[in-house]
């Protein structure tokens, strides 16, 4: 069955580290990916998509992803994290005409 | 302003009884998707639609139901067969073109005792 996997439950982090959060997924074939976010209190929200093209992706505040093919990964990283990065983080996979499924989230806490 | 409309925001219901959740999306979205979040879990797709009066399962459609009688509304029932109901559930929509995102409601959160 097709499946995401996302390596790390919960990732603490001081500010100012770097952050890199893994997502690895089953798919064979030409694969659509995301980044979701979920702030404590809030509904999820895009961070960053990647469809065809240059693999790494740049999003929102400050955060990139890179689509390594043969490693079937799509790892999130940000050089430096801000206590507001404090959320849930979702990577999701699909193919076209397909549901988006997603991984089991990581949670970050970044203390100030 | 376009969007997705869940509601009731939370929900209570006694063990044995069927509840309906709504869904209702203005965006003119062919695609509707029903998850369930739970805690270290993800989301897990229950039950999805394309088009009108169409709708695949997902990884756990077991104890739920759905329909799509209209392209805006896509609610779910959560039947007296679903194990454990008690859930966060997001509802969702997007264009079927494949560089259309998700667009989530805000979710209703379902106890059942």
């Amino acid at each position: 069955a097709q499946s995401v996997s996302q390596h790390n439950h919960h990732v603490i982090l001081s500010e100012a580290a770097s952050l890199e959060l893994g997502c690895n997924y089953s798919y064979g074939g030409t694969v659509n990916l995301f980044w979701y976010v979920q702030y404590p209190g809030q509904h999820l929200q895009l961070l960053l998509k990647y469809f065809s093209g240059d693999p790494l992706v740049k999003g929102i505040k400050g955060f990139e992803a890179e689509f390594i093919k043969s490693k079937f990964s799509f790892n999130l990283r940000k050089p430096s994290v801000q206590w507001s990065d404090t959320a849930e983080y979702f990577c999701a996979v699909n193919q076209a005409g397909t549901a988006l499924i997603f991984g089991k989230g990581t949670t970050l806490s970044v203390s100030s | 302003d376009g969007g997705i409309t869940q509601s009731p925001k939370y929900l209570f219901r006694k063990e044995g009884q069927n509840v309906t959740l709504s869904c209702e999306q203005n965006l003119n979205h062919d695609a509707m998707y029903w998850y369930r979040q739970d805690p270290g879990q993800g989301l897990r797709l229950i039950y999805y639609s394309q088009i009108v009066n169409d709708f695949q399962k997902g990884d756990i459609a077991e104890g739920y139901s759905v329909s799509r009688e209209k392209k805006e509304s896509f609610p779910l029932t959560v039947t007296s067969a679903q194990k454990n109901p008690t859930a966060f559930y997001l509802c969702a929509s997007s264009t079927r073109d494949r560089n259309s995102p998700l667009h989530f409601g805000n979710g209703t959160r379902l106890t059942v005792t």
